[in-house]
């Protein structure tokens, strides 16, 4: 059981847009930001967006992260193929003391 | 670039323990926490413990505290954590993960990740 919450799968065609939202608590992430990290399969994860929407550098642009109260999303527009990922968020957590993730979004590009 | 490869995986009885490493290159590393990071087989990820980049400060999730211990040689620019009393449930791809900065606290994120070592625990 993940301390974020996020829903197991989503899916899109490509070009299309979509999101993938991550559901905590105040002591996560409604008092702290929240990172996004990419796994494609059979690979380690790399870091997506960071600081709730800022992206590192090489990240396209065409993936966007928000955050409100106790939420928080990431949207991927123009889905490509290669998006085919699963997508973890992560937050601090004060109570825990200690980086939790969510359970993770398979993402497929149909 | 930074690289960090995992290393020291493998099959193990219950009960029994293992040390897995993980050296890292492309950056300082004395100035960076680290920490380990598992995926169970079709589950998701799971911080396991962590190290500071100062002092050394170490710190575990209760899962594994007890029976798990991190530690780094900076003068081999490696991260370990060795594993006793392994159980069927410590099953999983371990990762050693770098910090964006020299403590383990809220705002210093997870970065870069190594490709990970697999760990399995069955008789």
């Amino acid at each position: 059981q993940s301390v974020l919450t996020q829903p197991p799968s989503a899916s899109g065609t490509p070009g299309q847009r979509v999101t993938i939202s991550c559901s905590g608590s105040s002591s996560n992430i409604g008092g702290n930001t929240v990172n996004w990290y990419q796994q494609l399969p059979g690979t380690a994860p790399k870091l997506l967006i960071y600081s709730n929407n800022q992206r590192p550098s090489g990240v396209p642009d065409r993936f966007s992260g928000s955050k409100s109260g106790t939420s928080a999303s990431l949207a991927i527009s123009g889905l490509q193929s290669e998006d085919e990922a699963d997508y973890y968020c992560a937050a601090w957590d004060d109570s825990l003391n200690a980086w939790v993730f969510g359970g993770g979004t398979k993402l497929t590009v149909l | 670039e930074v690289q960090l490869l995992e290393s020291g995986g493998g099959l193990v009885q219950p009960g029994g323990s293992l040390r897995l490493s993980c050296a890292a290159s492309g950056f300082t590393f004395t100035s960076y926490a680290m920490s380990w990071v598992r995926q169970a087989p079709g589950k998701g990820l799971e911080w396991v413990s962590a190290i500071s980049g100062s002092d050394g400060s170490t710190y575990y999730a209760d899962s594994v505290k007890g029976r798990f211990t991190i530690s780094r040689d900076n003068s081999k620019n490696t991260l370990y954590v060795q594993m006793n009393s392994l159980r069927a449930e410590d099953t999983a791809v371990y990762y050693c993960a770098k910090h964006i900065g020299l403590i383990w606290s809220r705002g210093y994120y997870f970065d870069y990740w190594g490709q990970g070592t697999l760990v399995t625990v069955s008789s």
